[in-house]
């Protein structure tokens, strides 16, 4: 089984600074992806960010990042130089490879301030 | 737009009657994923279908009941609705394998009175 726990259920963040959301998982299957989505009032999910614990590298897609840190069990999201488009909530997601269903954090809702 | 479309967007109904939701996945996309948000549950899987084929179960009810077509769009059923199905409906697709991410559709909002 897998779970994902966000612990932060609300941040409140400046325009144009950094932000870090958090994220620990826990999973006994050897391999997984670890997943980063964005759900604005409108109700869409939107995908974000992708990182397989093979992987080398932490991922970055433009002004969203990754931290992986396997050891410690945490897939935090970084966002840089926040902007006021990226109010909205935020979940954290796994899957076990041979397992396709997404398993979801609760979320954390993210206000910028200008 | 992530290429996943979901009719209808809002959908009101009655306790006791049934309703189907659709979903078309991206084009090639083979794998269709529905999932449940709700206030107390959050967000759940529910089912997966894989060319036409269940492939997973989740917390699906068996008042629901999904299936995907030969053109791979997909339709999940829900009948016998009570209040506590009321909740945002999401198709996902993928083109199949765990590897790959899930892009979704913007979701039917179903509201059960």
């Amino acid at each position: 089984a897998q779970k994902i726990t966000q612990t932060q259920p609300g941040m409140f963040v400046q325009e144009k600074e950094a932000v870090t959301l958090d994220c620990t998982y826990d999973t006994s299957d050897p391999s997984y992806g670890l997943f980063w989505y964005k759900q604005p009032s409108s109700g869409e999910m939107i995908f974000l960010i992708y990182q397989g614990s093979y992987d080398q590298q932490n991922a970055t897609e433009g002004r969203y990042s990754l931290n992986f840190q396997k050891a410690r069990k945490s897939a935090n999201l970084v966002i840089s130089a926040s902007q006021l488009g990226d109010s909205a909530m935020y979940f954290c997601a796994m899957k076990g490879f041979g397992n396709e269903k997404l398993t979801f954090g609760t979320g954390t809702r993210l206000t910028i301030i200008p | 737009d992530s290429g996943v479309t979901q009719t209808p967007k809002h959908l009101i109904t009655a306790t006791g009657q049934r309703v189907t939701l659709r979903c078309s996945p991206r084009s090639g996309d083979l794998s269709v994923y529905w999932y449940q948000q709700s206030l107390d549950q959050g967000l759940q899987f529910l089912i997966q279908y894989y060319n036409g084929e269940e492939r997973a179960k989740g917390n699906i009810l068996e008042r629901f009941s999904a299936q995907q077509f030969p053109d791979l769009h997909s339709e999940l059923n829900l009948s016998s609705l009570e209040l506590g199905d009321s909740a945002l409906y999401f198709c996902a697709s993928s083109p199949g394998g765990s590897s790959y991410e899930q892009y979704f559709g913007p979701g039917t909002r179903l509201t059960v009175t």
